[in-house]
């Protein structure tokens, strides 16, 4: 079945530190790949997408790319800031068969700033 | 504000009972997902309906059901509560079915049993 597995937390950086949360996969057929964050209190918002290989996502400074030979979607900041504390989830989705309409979530990753 | 509601926010109660959470869909979004998110379990797919049937189905315990009303609310139904049970619920919406259409998430709602 397909999973997702991300980099053990919780990650504590200074602002303006370069962030990057690892994301590996495990699919048949051709996934699309998203992060989403969760901030405290409130649900999950999409913070970025891509839906085949080699694409890049990018929102508000954070970037990810499709890597299909290494099977990942490693989410990157250059300069994080105290208002990107949350926690943030990679997933992904297949359509067809039995993954239809599901988002497989990884286990999520605690991001805390300080200044 | 992603424009999905959940009602209610929290909810408490006991071992064996049944309680009903209620998501109301962004306008204009035909497809409906619930999820779960626990501390042991993480954030787990438990079933989407589209435009009123049922579509796909995750690991959803055959306590729990659901139906999505011709107005496409959607209701999640948990009977026979377990304390395992506890959690937040996310509601999730979409104008579609499929990996192209961004799903949109509801505040949740936070079920404690005791």
């Amino acid at each position: 079945g397909n999973s997702v597995t991300q980099m053990e937390g919780p990650v504590t950086l200074s602002e303006e530190a370069f962030l990057t949360i690892n994301c590996t996969y495990t699919a048949t057929g051709y996934p699309s790949l998203f992060w989403y964050v969760q901030y405290p209190g409130e649900g999950l918002q999409l913070l970025l997408k891509a839906t085949k290989a080699d694409d890049k996502g990018s929102n508000k400074g954070f970037e990810a790319t499709y890597r299909k030979e290494t099977t990942s979607f490693h989410l990157e900041k250059g300069s994080v800031q105290v208002s990107d504390s949350a926690v943030y989830f990679c997933a992904l989705f297949t359509a067809g068969g039995t993954s239809y309409g599901k988002l497989t979530f990884g286990q999520g990753t605690i991001l805390t700033v300080h200044p | 504000d992603s424009g999905v509601t959940q009602t209610p926010k929290h909810l408490i109660t006991a071992t064996g009972q049944r309680v009903t959470l209620r998501c109301s869909p962004r306008s204009g979004d035909l497809s409906v997902y619930w999820y779960q998110q626990s501390l042991d379990q993480g954030l787990q797919f438990l079933i989407q309906y589209y435009n009123g049937e049922e579509r796909a189905k995750g690991n959803i315990l055959e306590r729990f059901s659901a139906q999505q009303f011709p107005d496409l609310h959607s209701e999640l139904n948990l009977s026979s509560l377990e304390l395992g049970d506890s959690a937040l619920y996310f509601c999730a919406s979409s104008v579609g079915a499929g990996s192209s259409y961004e799903q949109y998430f509801g505040p949740g709602t936070r079920l404690t049993v005791t």
